[in-house]
């Protein structure tokens, strides 16, 4: 049981590229959500999804994207990279609308 | 819109030394959830809240949910060096079906041997 696997752990980006952030889970969670954390802030919440086929945003989702194709998978895409992404960005996944979160390791994104 | 404020936002204290570390929010919501932190680390979870008058205790540490008060502490009792750490809630937004999660913005802890 890996629980929230996200890769890579750290990457750095040029000005305008895109990428992907990958995301999966072994332990059946139906949410799903990606955060990003900023020095001194709180965890700010990119999009999320309840279930396979069901994304929503949170409250900073401009220039993210996310499907959620299986149960297992939450890839978030940066469409073109912008310096004020650069953060650390988390994946969590729970059980149900009443549990923890559970959190992958996080990745540490650079735009440049 | 849900605020939720964590103060202190810093706290150096010595081994052995008791205290507490509090959570405000701004609209109703009974659902209040306690993470711990460490440098470079991910999240981990400590407590789930889920009614009013909740209490959960775990070794060194015990959180409360008053949701009248729109309130939640976590208390941490004979501090020792391992509990060192930054510590968040975050809260339920009642506005949202999926119970989405606002966060406070985290309380550093330092405990001195």
């Amino acid at each position: 049981n890996a629980g929230v696997t996200q890769t890579p752990k750290f990457q750095v980006l040029k000005t305008g590229q895109s990428m992907t952030l990958q995301c999966a889970q072994d332990m059946n969670h139906e949410y799903m959500s990606w955060y990003r954390q900023d020095p001194g802030m709180g965890l700010r919440l990119i999009h999320y999804s309840v279930g396979a086929g069901i994304t929503d945003q949170g409250e900073v989702p401009n220039g993210y994207n996310v499907s959620r194709s299986t149960t297992e998978d939450f890839p978030l895409r940066l469409l073109s990279a912008a310096p004020s992404q650069t953060s650390v960005y988390f994946c969590a996944s729970k059980l149900g609308k009443n549990y923890g979160y559970t959190f992958g390791s996080g990745t540490r994104l650079t735009v440049v | 819109e849900l605020k939720v404020e964590q103060n202190p936002l810093f706290l150096s204290m010595q081994e052995g030394k008791n205290y507490t570390i509090y959570c405000n929010y701004s609209t109703t919501s009974d659902r209040l959830y306690w993470y711990r932190q460490d440098p470079g680390k991910s999240l981990e979870s400590l407590f789930v809240l889920l009614s009013n008058g909740a209490v959960k205790q775990e070794g060194r540490l015990m959180a409360s949910l008053d949701t009248k008060a729109r309130l939640s502490t976590l208390h941490i009792t004979a501090a020792v060096h391992d509990l060192s750490a930054t510590y968040f809630c975050a809260v339920a937004n009642p506005s949202d079906s999926n119970y989405q999660l606002i966060w406070g913005a985290g309380t550093k802890l330092i405990i001195k041997p």
